[in-house]
């Protein structure tokens, strides 16, 4: 099946910092979505993104489907975006998603 | 609306036991799935429902029993489960028939305890 690989798994950031999370993937996709994982287990929807750019906040990613990567970027970072995220490929011809192992994001005040 | 809502928020059963989790959705989409996220992992796929019927099966043990009664709801029956059982169970949904996005929507979990 496709592989899902997330770095960094581990990154601890100042409040206003700023960070690149990337995920490469082993194969062609039909989908690619960004999550963010609360404390409580919600998966929240960040971006549907198997490719091009887009914006949203200080939120923004990118797809290079060619080159089988995506990249979240998160601008001057907020305590509350703390949290586990998530990134999910959908190979072409099918519905399932697969996730990545994550990343831990810590925001310290 | 984007929401799906899941019954249980927490389930605490024994090994004997049988209970159910439930899902459901209004937004008009016509796949469904359970996933399962163990502590400190990623979600794993067990079930894909697509216009009400199994799609996708992961090898789930058969003490997992999907259903789907209609375009809306999705069940998961459990019976016999075991103490590696317990996780954060996830439902999902996704497609509308008028559009060609796969995007998936979750549910907040319903966290299973199995003692």
């Amino acid at each position: 099946g496709i592989q899902v690989e997330q770095s960094p798994p581990d990154l601890i950031l100042q409040e206003g910092a700023n960070s690149t999370l990337r995920c490469n993937f082993s194969d062609s996709v039909n989908n690619l979505q960004w999550f963010h994982q609360n404390p409580w287990g919600q998966l929240i929807n960040l971006f549907y993104i198997p490719s091009g750019t887009k914006q949203n906040g200080r939120l923004s990613a990118t797809t290079v489907a060619t080159e089988r990567y995506s990249l979240l970027y998160i601008s001057s970072s907020q305590t509350t975006d703390s949290g586990v995220y998530f990134c999910a490929v959908g190979p072409d011809s099918a519905r399932q998603l697969t996730f990545g192992s994550g990343t831990q994001l810590t925001v310290l005040p | 609306d984007t929401e799906v809502t899941q019954t249980p928020k927490h389930l605490v059963m024994g090994m004997t036991n049988k209970k159910s989790l439930k899902c459901e959705q209004h937004m008009g989409h016509r796949a469904m799935y359970w996933y399962k996220q163990k502590a400190k992992k990623p979600p794993e796929l067990m079930f894909v429902y697509s216009y009400e019927k199994l799609s996708i099966n992961e090898s789930v043990p058969s003490r997992f029993s999907p259903e789907c009664p209609n375009s809306s709801l999705l069940n998961l029956h459990l019976h016999a489960l075991q103490p590696e059982d317990s996780a954060l169970y996830l439902c999902a949904s996704s497609s509308r028939l008028e559009e060609i996005s796969y995007e998936q929507y979750f549910g907040p979990g319903t966290r299973l305890t199995v003692t």
